[in-house]
């Protein structure tokens, strides 16, 4: 079955403690993404990768940190997370040349 | 990528067929429509894409006039697991140069009353 999955689902932290949420994928794809989700300002995009090793920025990358070792995995560090971060997240991937794309279930991060 | 309008909510009954209106007046040649749909605390899930005409699939169908400024995604005989909220995209996708870009807007709230 074609999944993204994304962990932790649910996450309480305080501010300035590291965490990091992970996201893989079993369809092969090139492209995987982060989006932040907040009440009326809708999904904005956070970083983007295009393979292994090409990361690029989103919409709103500040605070955040990805990486792309493998093709597989894209975690999503918060290398000092802050309460402005509090918000629901969401990794999806897809097809580099295709538009469905396919997100996880998403983390819903609490920071105090 | 072209910005899209959308009613931000809308309601209806089971068993009606529901259509949601999307407006793009700068779409490109290029560009293609894709509609999305988010239930509470999920990820946005791919319902349909076109690029002109009519497209249908298993879940609902797609209009799309001639002069491409508009979009209608239809739902037929809506059940109240149908309340979501429905995402218009409009992009050039499948080009590479413009992967990174999935700009989701504040879509429409549909509410489905039994």
């Amino acid at each position: 079955e074609a999944q993204v999955t994304q962990n932790p689902r649910y996450l309480i932290t305080v501010t300035g403690k590291k965490l990091t949420v992970t996201c893989s994928q079993n369809m092969n794809h090139e492209y995987m993404s982060w989006y932040r989700q907040d009440p009326g300002l809708g999904l904005r995009q956070i970083y983007y990768s295009m393979n292994v090793e090409v990361t690029d920025k989103g919409d709103v990358p500040e605070g955040y940190k990805v990486s792309r070792k493998e093709k597989r995995n894209f975690p999503l560090i918060l290398e000092s997370p802050s309460p402005n971060q509090t918000s629901l997240y969401f990794c999806a991937s897809r097809e580099v040349a295709d538009t469905e794309a396919f997100f996880g279930q998403g983390t819903r991060l609490t920071v105090v | 990528l072209a910005k899209t309008t959308q009613p931000i909510s809308m309601d209806s009954y089971e068993g009606q067929e529901v259509n949601i209106t999307c407006s793009h007046n700068n779409i490109a040649t290029n560009d293609y429509i894709t509609w999305y749909q988010q239930f509470p605390s999920q990820g946005p899930r791919f319902i349909i894409q076109g690029y002109k005409t009519k497209v249908t699939n298993e879940v609902a169908s797609l209009f799309i006039p001639a002069d491409r400024k508009s979009s209608t995604l239809s739902l037929p005989r809506v059940s109240l697991s149908d309340t979501a909220v429905y995402y218009c995209l409009v992009g050039d996708l499948p080009r590479v140069s413009s992967a990174s870009k999935i700009i989701f807007g504040s879509g429409t709230r549909l509410s489905i009353r039994p």
